[in-house]
């Protein structure tokens, strides 16, 4: 069974850093993208950007880039997204998802994160 | 990049209604369209992708059309489990790009 299971919910302070993790389980890591999907409090879902795990190439986001870093560690078939200079409107629920051709067809529960002074 | 429009953000429905969800492409995408549905606390589903192709276990009620610009997704026979936020999500090109949800409401 195919399985992303996300990071718990953090609370960080404006200027901050944190690193979500999603650990995949139940197929081949390396052979599909990882997508991460943001959605901020009472709107909808916004594309970050994804990252291949075989390579470690990723695409990002014009609106998201220099402010998000995707990584992968295949040694635990985790994914992870880091943000960096946390603003108050960064506070949202952040999701994986695995790329199947260019559907996300299996997707993380969901890590919220709370940015707040 | 491509945005994607659908509209209306809400909609009220019926046990057993009936329901067609509209989402438009600012340009000519094919059929590289998906569907989701999320409901509020849970992960977003994938119902269909490229237009109308069923993912693993999605129930035969739901259905989606469409190619080029304009694409629909159908439920037949609305169930209580259906009511939830749909977007479509066109992935033509990087980024791929959102609508903004349709909200099926009692």
């Amino acid at each position: 069974e195919v399985q992303l299971v996300q990071s718990g919910a953090e609370v960080k302070k404006p200027g901050e850093s944190l690193r979500i993790s999603c650990k995949a389980s139940g197929y081949s890591f390396t052979n599909y993208w990882i997508n991460w999907v943001r959605q901020v409090p009472g709107k909808g879902l916004e594309w970050m950007g994804k990252i291949d795990p075989s390579d470690s190439n990723a695409n990002y986001s014009p609106s998201f880039q220099g402010h998000v870093t995707l990584s992968t560690d295949t040694s635990v078939n985790t994914a992870y997204l880091q943000l960096s200079s946390l603003k108050a409107s960064d506070t949202a629920m952040y999701y994986c998802a695995r790329q199947y051709h260019g559907e996300c067809d299996y997707w993380g529960q969901g890590t919220l994160i709370t940015v707040s002074s | 990049d491509i945005q994607m429009t659908q509209s209306p953000s809400s909609l009220s429905a019926s046990v057993g209604d009936r329901v067609t969800i509209p989402c438009r492409a600012s340009q000519n995408i094919g059929t590289y369209l998906n569907w989701y549905q999320h409901k509020p606390g849970k992960a977003p589903r994938l119902l269909i992708y490229a237009a109308s192709v069923f993912h693993s276990g999605v129930p035969s009620r739901f259905s989606g059309g469409g190619s080029g610009t304009d694409f629909t997704l159908t439920i037949r026979s609305l169930r209580p489990e259906d009511f939830a936020t749909y977007y479509c999500q066109q992935t033509f090109t990087t980024p791929p790009t959102f609508g903004q949800g349709t909200r099926v409401e009692v």
